[in-house]
């Protein structure tokens, strides 16, 4: 099993472009999410996907998108990116939302923004 | 709304010591409490986590965590340091009170093994 991937691992952007980071996982859970990290910041969620259909805004959903596209993948879409946005982007999945379901990560974007 | 304390950005210990990292915790209701490693240029891996029951949970890697209500703690300890330890280390907290909870992170520490 692969686990979490994402896609791309890594990416630079000038400011007011835009991309989609892409996430897939093949353990057939039900929820997703995406986190950014930033040094001394720990983790905060952008957005989650409870389960297939749904999505949710996390604590940071300011300019930012996402699709849960199927059970699978959950993607996340930056429609103008501003260099505020530069940072590590965490894809995450567990079998629920609720609980004490632990998440599986996948490697990360690196995502600078000049 | 729940939160998670890290006592340390930065915990250097020398290979075979003792390894303690410290997590406090607030919660408005009976935690579930995780932690997490990440090595460089990695995502996070659990390393261990508390439900509910014994207090003392056993993860990978050696490590062990105590959880402690009266001092809303959840320190990670290993006896015996190697260097293959050295990462960054996440405690984190989930309410369990129903329906979707957030995990809240803490800001992590960063664990250096002196040779």
């Amino acid at each position: 099993n692969a686990g979490v991937t994402q896609t791309p691992k890594f990416q630079v952007l000038k400011t007011g472009q835009s991309m989609t980071l892409q996430c897939a996982q093949d353990m057939n859970h039900n929820s997703m999410y995406w986190y950014r990290q930033d040094p001394g910041m720990g983790l905060r969620l952008i957005y989650y996907s409870a389960s297939e259909g749904t999505t949710d805004k996390g604590e940071v959903p300011n300019g930012y998108n996402v699709s849960r596209l199927n059970k699978r993948e959950f993607s996340l879409r930056l429609e103008s990116a501003a260099p505020s946005q530069t940072s590590v982007y965490f894809c995450a999945s567990s079998e629920r939302s609720n609980g004490a379901g632990e998440q599986y990560f996948g490697p990360g974007t690196r995502l600078t923004v000049t | 709304a729940q939160s998670v304390t890290q006592l340390g950005s930065h915990v250097s210990v020398s290979e075979g010591a003792l390894v303690l990292l410290r997590c406090n915790y607030s919660s408005s209701v009976p935690p579930y409490l995780f932690w997490y490693v990440q090595y460089p240029n990695q995502g996070l891996q659990l390393l261990l986590k508390y439900t509910t029951g014994a207090t003392l949970v056993k993860g990978i890697n050696g490590f062990e965590a105590e959880f402690k209500k009266s001092e809303t703690s959840f320190h990670l300890t290993k006896p015996s340091a190697h260097m293959s330890d050295a990462a960054e280390y996440f405690c984190a907290v989930r309410p369990d009170s129903g329906g979707y909870q957030k995990v809240t992170f803490g800001t992590g520490t960063k664990l250096q093994v002196i040779p």
